[in-house]
């Protein structure tokens, strides 16, 4: 079984300021880790996703993140934080197996506020 | 690509009412689409996991009877409230998977609000 931990539930930054949203994981199986965004009132959108190979993984609008297997960590940096940066933000992780089913376990969300 | 659509955004309905919730893919094949309900400031909780042509896997203490999945196609998965109560209002999430892709990425459905008066 896997499990997620955000340890942040609100996060306020100023505009332009770096941010770091922390995810913790831990599964008894190799993983698939994910980051979701959601805006208010809508769906979840993939921001960036490991699978394998480098460790560090790159979003178009500037977000990177780092897996981290010793620490079994997979936190979410951005170096200058935007105004339209503002909505939550989950962590997801995945058994790598077909068998276990393609189930995405989140956590509990982390609200990311960028304030001008 | 990749797009999933969920129909309706909204829907209002009297206490005791059924009310579908449709989850299509547009774009891909999706053998395994899942259903979410998610609260106000909370995660996403899966209710069931749908895989076409066969019932439905629900989740511990997700009530079958009480939250009808069908997955009749292989880009059609509804999700039916039956005799729904207030305490069902909720924004409901579909999200489905691409069998060719590796990674088990799930697509998201905009999100279905439920208000039960």
């Amino acid at each position: 079984a896997q499990s997620v931990t955000q340890l942040d539930s609100q996060v306020p930054v100023f505009e332009e300021a770096p941010v770091e949203l922390r995810c913790n994981y831990s599964s008894s199986v190799s993983v698939y880790l994910f980051w979701y965004v959601q805006y208010p009132n809508q769906g979840l959108q993939l921001l960036l996703k490991y699978l394998s190979g480098s460790t560090l993984v790159e979003s178009i609008n500037g977000f990177e993140a780092e897996f981290n297997k010793s620490q079994t960590s997979f936190h979410l940096r951005k170096p200058s934080v935007h105004i339209s940066d503002t909505a939550e933000y989950f962590c997801a992780v995945s058994g790598r197996y077909y068998n276990q089913g393609g189930k995405l376990i989140f956590g509990q969300g982390t609200e990311l506020s960028v304030k001008p | 690509g990749a797009v999933v659509s969920q129909h309706p955004s909204w829907v209002i309905c009297k206490s005791g009412t059924s009310v579908k919730i449709e989850c299509r893919s547009l774009d891909f094949q999706a053998t395994t689409m899942f259903w979410y309900r998610q609260f106000p400031k909370q995660s996403l909780m899966l209710m069931a996991t749908s895989n076409e042509g066969s019932k439905a896997t629900y989740e511990q203490g997700v009530e079958k009877d009480k939250f009808l999945i069908n997955h009749a196609s292989l880009t059609l998965s509804t999700l039916t409230v039956t005799s729904a109560h207030p305490e069902d209002s909720s924004f409901y999430i579909c999200s489905a998977r691409d069998y060719g892709l590796v990674g088990n990425e799930q697509f998201f459905g905009p999100g279905t609000r439920l208000t039960v008066l």
